[in-house]
């Protein structure tokens, strides 16, 4: 079992520019996470998804927009890119047991 | 608000040191608690749990136990390893209809030998 896995691990993008950041799992759990963590912040949840074509905004949800068409898969997309989004960003799963998440490597953004 | 406080860091030890990191939190209802460890360069990790007050979580010798009467969770450790040096983060399990999870800031170890 791979667990939790994203792509890319490093990324640097432009002001303006727009990416997408892939999650999959391979647990056939039927929630995902974004999150991202920032210096002295802890990890702040983004977006989330409680099972294949559902979303759902988190605490800090402005400027990202999500997708889960497939349920292993859950999509990070930024549309245009601004230096404020600099950060690691971490994709997450449960089960939906009230247990706990399992968390992939992350994906470091450097916007300039 | 539902909340984590950890001790900030960062925490220098010296091997075979006695480790606690301190975690309080305010909650409604009665969640689960969590330590989770981030290694450097690494997604975070499970490290123990704890479901309901009195319940004691471990793994690879640190502990800690769920104390409803003082809403606090303490990390412990006898004896820390250079292995050991993370970042700590506490967490509280929410029964939401997302199974939300709150973290601490997280408190940074360094254990040199």
């Amino acid at each position: 079992n791979a667990g939790v896995t994203q792509t890319p691990k490093f990324r640097v993008l432009k002001t303006g520019q727009s990416m997408t950041l892939l999650c999959a799992q391979d647990m056939n759990h039927e929630y995902m996470y974004w999150y991202r963590q920032d210096p002295g912040m802890g990890l702040r949840l983004i977006h989330y998804s409680v099972g294949e074509g559902t979303t759902a905004k988190g605490e800090v949800p402005d400027g990202y927009n999500v997708s889960r068409l497939k349920k292993q898969n859950f999509l990070l997309g930024l549309e245009s890119a601004a230096p404020s989004q600099t950060s690691v960003y971490f994709c997450a799963s449960s089960s939906g047991q009230g247990g706990e998440q399992y968390f992939g490597p992350g994906t470091r953004l450097t916007v300039t | 608000g539902d909340s984590v406080t950890q001790m900030e860091g960062p925490v220098t030890l010296s091997e075979e040191a006695f480790l606690t990191i301190n975690c309080t939190y305010t909650a409604t209802g009665y969640p689960s608690l969590f330590w989770y460890v981030q290694y450097p360069g690494e997604g975070l990790q499970l490290l123990l749990k704890a479901t309901k007050a009195d319940d004691k979580g471990s793994n690879k010798g640190f502990e800690a136990t769920y104390r409803k009467e003082t809403t606090s969770f303490h990390l412990e450790k006898g004896s820390v390893q250079v292995s050991d040096s993370a970042v700590y983060f506490c967490a509280l399990g929410m029964k939401t209809s997302y199974d939300k999870v709150i973290f601490g800031p997280g408190t940074s170890l360094s254990v040199i030998p």
